[in-house]
């Protein structure tokens, strides 16, 4: 199986600040990965889709790139509703694996 | 709109068997491959089960291999999770999701707790 690994496990930061967090697959998985964003108690919500493509209607502050084995997920410009966990998925291989999620802490 | 409820979860002992619901709308269900993924509390995402929109092509996690069972009924728009054995390492929040690669859509999520 993929294993996903995110980093880092959590941060905090302020509003206005950018930050970036990294998904590393443990073998190539080309641009087969996407990235959500999760508040609590609530379901999942699609960010961005084949490593850098932004999903309709989530905010331009919000990018991704990389390919192969590393990735990242940058929020530029922080509001106080990006406070969440972030998780990447790759759905290169089955089964279609997660990170083990990015907790974000807004100032 | 597109509109996924689960149902189905609740309190049972290891050992036991419990079967979900998932509840759709809003959409051609029978294009749509439909996807079963759990969060334990406080942890991540696990990918568990997938269908196809005929329901002839199906996949699990290792971890549920043998012990789960999807299915779908196209009539009904509702999607399934048969779940037999049932472990304390079950104990999840089951949610549905649309799509097989890319999940727009899903449901707000049933508990299952698997205690004696």
């Amino acid at each position: 199986d993929i294993q996903m690994t995110q980093s880092p496990s959590s941060l905090s930061a302020s509003v206005g600040d950018s930050v970036t967090i990294t998904c590393q697959a443990s073998q190539d998985i080309s641009n087969y990965l996407n990235w959500y964003q999760q508040k609590p108690g609530k379901a999942p919500n699609l960010l961005i889709y084949d490593a850098s493509h932004l999903d309709a209607g989530v905010p331009l502050r919000f990018s991704g790139s990389g390919s192969g084995t590393d990735f990242s997920l940058t929020i530029s410009s922080l509001q106080p509703e990006d406070a969440a966990t972030y998780f990447c998925q790759q759905f290169d291989t089955l089964p279609y694996s997660f990170g083990q999620g990015t907790n974000l802490e807004i100032k | 709109q597109v509109q996924l409820v689960e149902s189905g979860g609740d309190l049972v002992k290891p050992g036991g068997s419990l079967r979900l619901s998932c509840a759709v709308s809003g959409f051609s269900f029978s294009d749509y491959y439909m996807t079963w993924i759990r969060q334990a509390p406080g942890k991540g995402l696990e990918w568990i089960s997938y269908i196809n929109g005929r329901g002839t092509t199906v996949d699990y996690a290792d971890s549920v291999k043998g012990r789960f069972t999807i299915s779908r009924d196209n009539a009904k728009n509702s999607l399934y999770l048969q779940m037999n054995s049932l472990r304390a390492e079950d104990t999840a929040v089951y949610f549905c999701a649309r799509g097989s690669l890319y999940f727009h859509h899903w449901g707000q999520g049933t508990l299952v707790t698997v205690s004696s």
